[in-house]
């Protein structure tokens, strides 16, 4: 069973940085690209970015690019998500998610989801 | 960027069919993939590659597409089919972007 566990969040103040993290575990991690999709207060979803397998392949949603980068360590089955210049629209719960496309590459069904982690940018 | 455009809100009857509607350009492309998300919970894969089924996944769930819209039906709804349901596709850009819809709250009366 797949198992997606984000850890990293908080309150930070505007400008400031925060990194996320993506434990993974009951998959062959490297197999598989990763995504990173936002959700603020009472909204809906918005995605972020995606890691390839290899990490070699990174893509970024006009929002957060420049300011947000991704990347992974198959070694520890983790991804991550390295959020700076913050501003209060950045407010959200984050999730991770597995792209279920694997030897296929990105292909963008995300499958299974993390549990969320909010990330909070407030002065 | 590509948007993706869904009714806010539609309600159905205990056991009767809905369709859920899904309007973008980028859609003329790529095949819309589907979420289903329940209050203080992560989304979960309802619908991909066109219309496939994750495992566990009522089959009274299914997919469709014709031209820029692509459209979810639940045929016979249950309670615990309340939820928002939110489409995605990959961007027309020609990179690996991805775009959601608003989402669609639908309740079963």
């Amino acid at each position: 069973q797949v198992q997606l566990v984000e850890s990293g969040g908080g309150v930070v103040q505007p400008g400031r940085s925060l990194r996320l993290s993506c434990a993974a575990s009951g998959l062959t991690f490297s197999d598989y690209a990763m995504h990173w999709v936002r959700q603020a207060p009472g909204r809906g979803l918005e995605w972020v970015a995606v890691v390839s397998e290899d990490g070699s392949n990174k893509f970024f949603a006009d929002s957060v690019k420049g300011r947000f980068t991704i990347s992974r360590d198959n070694s520890k089955n983790t991804v991550f998500l390295q959020m700076n210049s913050l501003r209060v629209d950045d407010t959200a719960v984050y999730y991770c998610a597995r792209d279920r496309g694997g030897a296929a590459g990105i292909i963008g069904w995300f499958d299974p989801w993390g549990q969320g982690n909010l990330v909070t940018v407030s002065s | 960027s590509s948007e993706l455009t869904q009714d806010p809100a539609v309600s159905v009857a205990l056991g009767q069919t809905v369709r859920i509607t899904c309007q973008g350009d980028s859609l003329r492309n790529y095949y819309a993939t589907w979420y289903q998300q329940k209050p203080g919970q992560a989304p979960v894969l309802v619908i991909y590659d066109k219309d496939r089924r994750p495992s566990g996944i009522p089959d009274r769930f299914s997919a469709s597409s014709s031209g820029n819209t692509a459209s979810l039906t639940i045929t016979g709804a249950q309670a615990e089919d309340e939820a928002d349901y939110y489409c995605n596709s990959r961007d027309n850009s020609g990179n690996f972007v991805y775009v959601f819809g608003a989402g669609t709250k639908v309740t079963v009366l």
